[in-house]
């Protein structure tokens, strides 16, 4: 059973362009949950979406950052016109859907913004 | 809203004892987690308390006081591997549907020979 899957594992950007980050949840998992980690700072909850459906974006900044969890294909966390304070690992986790318990992390995108 | 409060380094022994505390505030609790994160990699999960009291799994244990909005992890025989970065998670109200988990900023472990 394969784990949470991200890619890419390591993307480099220019400032202005886009970034495509992209997570599979575990087979059977509908929750998939986004968080942000800078160097030496703990994560930082971003945004929760279940298929189709985004349940809680409070962590997320209001401009140029956007995510998807469409019915088929992985979801997606997009971050418009990336400035270098975009520089972060992004942590993806899932959930299944009847489970109160632990999130599966994936091994992260590590974003570097030039 | 939520705070989650934990010390940022510890070190110790090789084959000693060491206990991670965290304190936190929250509106509403429906868990506590620890997990471990070694430096580049995912977090993994190490322990879930919801009631109060000591759960054992292994060299790791984790207790929790809910009236104290206290926890602690605890790691016996250390070993180099346990080299770490051990962070401290708390569930809050779910009735709105939020079941993300809010991270405190993580303790870095240093274990020495």
């Amino acid at each position: 059973n394969a784990g949470v899957m991200q890619n890419p594992r390591h993307l480099v950007r220019r400032r202005g362009q886009e970034a495509r980050l992209r997570c599979s949840p575990m087979k059977g998992h509908s929750h998939v949950y986004w968080y942000r980690q800078l160097p030496e700072e703990g994560l930082k909850f971003m945004v929760y979406l279940q298929k189709e459906n985004i349940i809680d974006e409070s962590g997320m900044p209001k401009e140029r950052f956007s995510a998807e969890f469409p019915k088929e294909g992985p979801s997606i966390l997009r971050i418009q016109q990336v400035v270098r304070g975009d520089s972060a690992a992004y942590f993806c986790a899932s959930s299944p859907q009847e489970n109160t318990g632990e999130l599966f992390f994936g091994e992260g995108s590590r974003l570097t913004v030039l | 809203g939520q705070n989650i409060d934990q010390p940022t380094e510890m070190t110790a022994t090789e084959g000693a004892i060491v206990q991670i505390n965290c304190t936190y505030q929250t509106s509403g609790f429906n868990g506590l987690f620890w997990y471990q994160q070694h430096a580049g990699e995912a977090p993994t999960f190490l322990s879930y308390n919801v009631l109060d009291g000591l759960e054992e799994k292994g060299r790791f244990s984790s207790f929790l006081s809910r009236s104290k909005g206290y926890s602690y992890l605890l790691l016996k025989e250390l070993q180099m591997k346990d080299s770490a970065s051990y962070l401290c998670a708390v569930r809050g109200e779910t009735d709105t549907g939020r079941r993300a988990l809010t991270f405190g900023s993580g303790t870095r472990l240093q274990v020495q020979p």
